[in-house]
This record gives structure tokens, C-alpha cells and sequence, in this order.
């Protein structure tokens, strides 16, 4: 059965410091890897989407890893800014019958502050 | 650019009565699901759909049922609201092949 985790759960760091954000996995059999942004109150907008033949995709300030045999991901943020608050959830995708499912993180909560 | 439009945004029901939240996105995605999200327990698939006409249950399925009439349009209805339907519910759909999830904004229910 997938399970994925993520660490920490929360983090606090000053404005300014790059910091990293870790996903990881069980089974290696992923169709794609989707880290995601959720505001408080609001809902999850997607931030980046490997492939399972990629290695990593960035944009903007952030750079996202995966590594299959490893069974691992990491959300690299350059140069945090208090905007960058929020929590950070990551999903694996697979096929399981005639669905794609995607199995969550419980995420990981980042407090940039000034 | 709509994507994913979920409504109501809000809803405080009392113990027994139905309601039906509705999910809608114009991105012409086979894939759509509705999840509760309450803290601590991460996101939850109530029940999904892979196309237009078909729909199967997910990990929390229990005191909801779904209908996908239109490919665009994904229901999810509660029938007896409990207070354990106290949650934030989010509907999500998926393109075939390699493409990303859309989320709407929520919904924030209350059962009282």
C-alpha cells in the first residue's frame, strides 16, 4: 500500500533563508509526483509536477526533486519571503483499475517570518 | 479561466437535513473527486468519477452518494447530515495523460 510522508510537519524560519521540504514514498511505482500550496481557508493551488521519468522541475524561486528508486521528493525554496506561508502538500499519482489516484502527505506547515 | 468552481462556499446545516454541494469545471477533464479534509487526518477521497455516467466510491464514502450527469458537472449530496460531516470538502479534477490536478476553493460545512 503507498503511503507518503512528509517532514516536518512545521517549520519556522526568518525571511530570506532557502529551505527544503521532503516528501517521501513507499512504493516506486508512481505515474507523477504534484507538490501543491494550500492557504489557510482556501483551497490547493498546484505548484509543480514531475514526471515519474523526470528528475526535477522548477519555477520561479522553487525547484522540485524526485528521486523513484529512493523513494523520495524535495521542495526546495530559494530566498523565502512571508508570502511563502502556507502549507505544503505533496501527492504521488498511480493508475489502480481504469483510475488515477492520488495518494496525500499530510503536509508540511511554513511560517516565514519577517 | 474558471478551472474548478465549487459552490456553496459555506453551509451550516442542521442534524438530518440533505444538501447537495455541486462541482463544476470546464477544462473538459475525465477525472473528477470530491475529498474532506479535517485537520489532522489529511486529504480523504469521499468518491470519484472517471468519466461522464460513472462514479465508484473512495476511502469515506459512507453518508454520501455522487452523480456525474454532465462530464462537466461532478454532485455530491448528503442525504442525513451528522455532525462527523463537519469538515471542508474539496473537489479536484484530472486531465488524461500527463497533466495536473485542479482544486476548487471549498466548501466549509457545519452540522449542527
Amino acid at each position: 500500500k503507498q503511503e507518503v510522508t512528509q517532514i516536518p510537519a512545521a517549520l519556522s524560519v526568518p525571511e530570506g533563508e532557502n529551505l527544503v521540504l521532503n516528501c517521501s514514498f513507499t512504493d516506486s511505482a508512481i505515474y507523477n509526483l504534484q507538490w501543491f500550496r494550500q492557504d489557510p481557508g482556501k483551497g490547493l493551488t498546484s505548484l509543480l509536477l514531475i514526471q515519474s521519468s523526470q528528475r526535477e522541475q522548477t519555477s520561479g524561486r522553487l525547484n522540485a526533486s524526485l528521486d523513484k528508486s529512493s523513494g523520495r521528493s524535495t521542495l526546495y525554496i530559494a530566498a523565502s519571503q512571508p508570502g511563502d506561508s502556507a502549507t505544503y502538500l505533496c501527492a504521488v499519482s498511480r493508475y489502480a483499475g481504469n483510475n488515477r489516484k492520488l495518494i496525500w502527505g499530510l503536509g508540511t506547515s511554513l511560517a516565514v517570518n519577517p | 479561466n474558471a478551472g474548478v468552481t465549487q459552490t456553496p462556499k459555506f453551509r451550516v446545516l442542521k442534524t438530518g437535513q440533505s444538501m447537495t454541494l455541486l462541482c463544476a469545471q470546464d477544462m473538459n477533464h475525465e477525472y473528477m473527486y470530491w475529498y474532506r479534509q479535517d485537520p489532522g487526518m489529511g486529504l480523504r477521497l469521499i468518491h470519484y468519477s472517471v468519466g461522464e455516467g460513472t462514479t465508484a466510491k473512495g476511502e469515506v464514502p459512507d453518508g454520501y452518494n455522487v452523480s456525474r450527469l454532465k462530464k462537466q458537472n461532478f454532485l455530491l449530496g448528503l442525504e442525513s447530515a451528522a455532525p462527523s460531516q463537519t469538515s471542508v470538502y474539496f473537489c479536484a479534477s484530472m486531465g488524461e495523460g500527463y497533466t495536473e490536478a485542479f482544486f476548487g476553493q471549498g466548501t466549509r460545512l457545519t452540522v449542527v
